[in-house]
């Protein structure tokens, strides 16, 4: 069955990096765009960032453009997000999600558990 | 922020029908989805391009989307309804993702 598994998340310094990861099984991941959503405490969900599959594209929201950078290995099943000058508005529950078809963006029919990222001094 | 706007709750009595708004200048041009999510799950796809269910998806679920406004229709709400339900689209013209903020489905 689909898996998806984030991991990376921590607590870290406003300024600071963290590259979350997400590991991808059950699924030809190579054929499938990618995305990562993003949770912050009492909000709503946020959209970060989706990579194509063949990694030739990467669009961002407006929030972290210029700071996120999304990547991937196909060869390794893994999904990326690169994360620089962090602050407080970035703690969230960060998510990958795969989209129901993998020449699509959206919809997701499957998500991670999520990994938490705090930023905070 | 959430461009998509939605109710932020709503409250049905078991046996009626919840119709759940998205509102955005001309939606109606775009597909839109819908994800209810209970409590500690993962979302789950209701209603996706507007109009179709995924497989396992009740047909008490449907959708529609027009002019400036979609909207979830879930007929004879019962009680395992109750959760929280947003839409979602891809906006080809900003190149994002854009997320609702969510209606909370309440089931008296």
């Amino acid at each position: 069955q689909v898996q998806l598994v984030e991991s990376g998340g921590g607590v870290v310094q406003p300024g600071g990096s963290l590259r979350l990861s997400c590991a991808a099984s059950g699924f030809s991941f190579r054929t499938y765009g990618m995305n990562w959503v993003r949770q912050a405490p009492g909000k709503g969900l946020e959209w970060v960032a989706f990579l194509r599959a063949d990694a030739s594209n990467a669009y961002y929201g407006d929030s972290v453009k210029g700071r996120f950078t999304i990547s991937r290995d196909n060869s390794k099943n893994s999904l990326f997000l690169q994360m620089n000058s962090l602050g407080v508005e970035d703690t969230a529950i960060y998510y990958c999600a795969r989209p129901i078809e993998g020449d699509r963006t959206v919809p997701f029919d499957h998500w991670g558990q999520g990994t938490l990222v705090t930023v905070s001094s | 922020s959430n461009l998509l706007t939605q109710p932020p709750s709503l409250s049905v009595a078991p046996g009626q029908t919840a119709r759940i708004t998205c509102e955005l200048n001309n939606i109606g041009s775009r597909s839109v989805h819908w994800y209810q999510r209970k409590p500690g799950q993962a979302p789950v796809v209701v209603v996706y391009d507007d109009t179709d269910r995924p497989s396992g998806i009740p047909e008490r679920f449907s959708g529609s989307n027009s002019g400036n406004r979609a909207t979830l229709i879930i007929s004879r709400v019962e009680a395992g309804d109750e959760a929280d339900y947003f839409c979602q689209l891809w906006d080809n013209s900003l190149d994002h993702v854009l997320f609702g903020g969510g209606t909370k489905l309440t089931v008296l």
